[in-house]
């Protein structure tokens, strides 16, 4: 199993244009979950999904949108990028909510540089 | 929103020293989580905890739920090079609206010298 994967790797973007990050798991896990990474600040939510089809806003929405097309994918997009969304964004996915299927699992991050 | 606060927020020790850090809520939190992240990865699991007062070991790392389900503790014994890295502890707070979603503390970062 890959496990948690994550496309591309790294991203140099111009203010205003815009990309579409790609996650993909192969656990068969319903949910799944967008992260940004800044320095002393953790891991905060920008968008997650309950299932197929199903999306809910984070912490930190702002500025992006996303999709779950399929259950195994997760797509993160930014529409007219900005310099303050240059960040590690890591995806994870989850068996369940709660409980013990509640343990994320993390992709190895995309970093996005936007000038 | 929530508030978790993890200390200290770096640490420089010598090999085979014995590491602390915690991490606390200004809620009660269900389910505490510990990750560690290597440079240019993504987090990893290290402990999950479930219940208030459980003591769980993995290896050299040993982990707790604190009673007052507020605050979770961390300790690795004998710390070697390769325990470097940024720990990030995590939680979910009580009630039905946080199913999934865990709030992360600030990190710790460790740096062992040989």
């Amino acid at each position: 199993n890959a496990g948690v994967t994550q496309t591309p790797k790294f991203r140099v973007l111009k203010t205003g244009q815009s990309m579409t990050l790609l996650c993909a798991q192969d656990m068969n896990h319903e949910y799944m979950y967008w992260y940004r990474q800044d320095p002393g600040m953790g891991l905060r939510l920008i968008h997650y999904s309950v299932g197929e089809g199903t999306t809910a806003k984070g912490e930190v929405p702002d500025g992006y949108n996303v999709s779950r097309l399929k259950k195994q994918n997760f797509l993160l997009g930014l529409e007219s990028a900005a310099p303050s969304q240059t960040s590690v964004y890591f995806c994870a996915s989850s068996y369940s909510g709660t409980g013990y299927g509640e343990t994320q699992y993390f992709g190895p991050g995309t970093r996005l540089l936007v000038l | 929103g929530q508030q978790l606060n993890q200390s200290p927020q770096s640490m420089f020790i010598q090999e085979g020293e014995d590491v602390s850090m915690n991490c606390t809520s200004s809620s009660i939190f269900n389910t505490w989580l510990w990750y560690k992240q290597d440079p240019g990865e993504g987090p990893v699991l290290l402990i999950a905890l479930y219940k208030a007062g459980e003591l769980t070991s993995n290896g050299r790392l040993t982990a707790q739920f604190g009673i007052t389900r507020k605050d979770s503790f961390l300790n690795i014994s004998a710390s070697i090079p390769s325990d470097v890295g940024i720990y990030f502890c995590a939680g979910r707070t009580a009630g039905g609206t946080s199913y999934g979603k865990l709030t992360f503390g600030q990190g710790t970062i460790l740096t062992v010298h040989p």
